[in-house]
């Protein structure tokens, strides 16, 4: 049963473009959400996390989007360039280390 | 070293077979943990090692999963009688210390396929 319900599966943007990916939860004990960038035949990598008193974090051209109250974060990814094709995963933990991680979008950037 | 390392990167066996992937973790990291994925799903944790013992292995799906981890660095994963339903790529992870919200460095998995 995946705690974390991370959509689209996949998507293509245009360089320059601005890719969101989002998911949700339900487990309300969730408090750490991190991001992990995967390129194919490497491990994940993180991106950028949040914790739940905080609505938006921004580092260079990642900014994570969330809203306590409907149980959903996303992750925007500005000015999109060819590097950034990718897969990406949500995760989810409740104070612990134990990630719960969402299905991953594998996101495609045409130059 | 640089990075969790990983060995073998591909390991194909047959079915009923018994297989071990090894991992290296960062230098002084005394948390590991490994994960398995399945092609198209997220990392699914299997098993955390603060030092030496396994802290939490309530990840591992039934009793033909085991790990080690004797001298609390390299750490090794043991599947016996292997199932086609095994095959994903097994991934490991290190921390500093194991702590909430530390950085968990991954290495690039072990692919395993069974015949």
């Amino acid at each position: 049963q995946q705690q974390v319900k991370q959509s689209p599966q996949s998507l293509i943007v245009q360089k320059g473009g601005i890719s969101i990916i989002n998911c949700a939860y339900e487990n309300t004990a969730f408090d750490y959400f991190p991001w992990y960038q995967q390129f194919p035949g490497k491990g994940p990598a993180l991106l950028i996390a949040i914790r739940p008193d905080v609505s938006e974090k921004k580092e260079g051209r990642f900014t994570i989007s969330f809203n306590k109250s409907a149980k959903q974060f996303s992750l925007h990814i500005m000015d999109s360039q060819p590097g950034d094709s990718a897969t990406y995963f949500c995760a989810a933990s409740m104070g612990d280390y134990k990630l719960s991680f969402g299905a991953g979008t594998t996101v495609t950037v045409r130059a | 070293g640089a990075g969790v390392s990983q060995t073998p990167s591909n390991k194909v066996t047959e079915k009923g077979k018994y297989v071990e992937l090894r991992c290296d973790p960062i230098s002084g990291h005394t948390a590991l943990y490994w994960y398995r994925q399945s092609l198209g799903q997220g990392p699914e944790f299997l098993i955390y090692f603060q030092g030496t013992g396994a802290a939490d292995d309530s990840g591992l799906p039934n009793d033909r999963f085991f790990a080690v981890r004797p001298e609390g660095s390299v750490s090794t994963l043991k599947i016996q009688r292997t199932e086609r339903g095994d095959s994903a790529v097994y991934l490991c992870a290190s921390s500093s210390l194991g702590g909430v919200e530390e950085t968990q460095y991954f290495g690039p998995g072990t692919r395993l396929l069974v015949l």
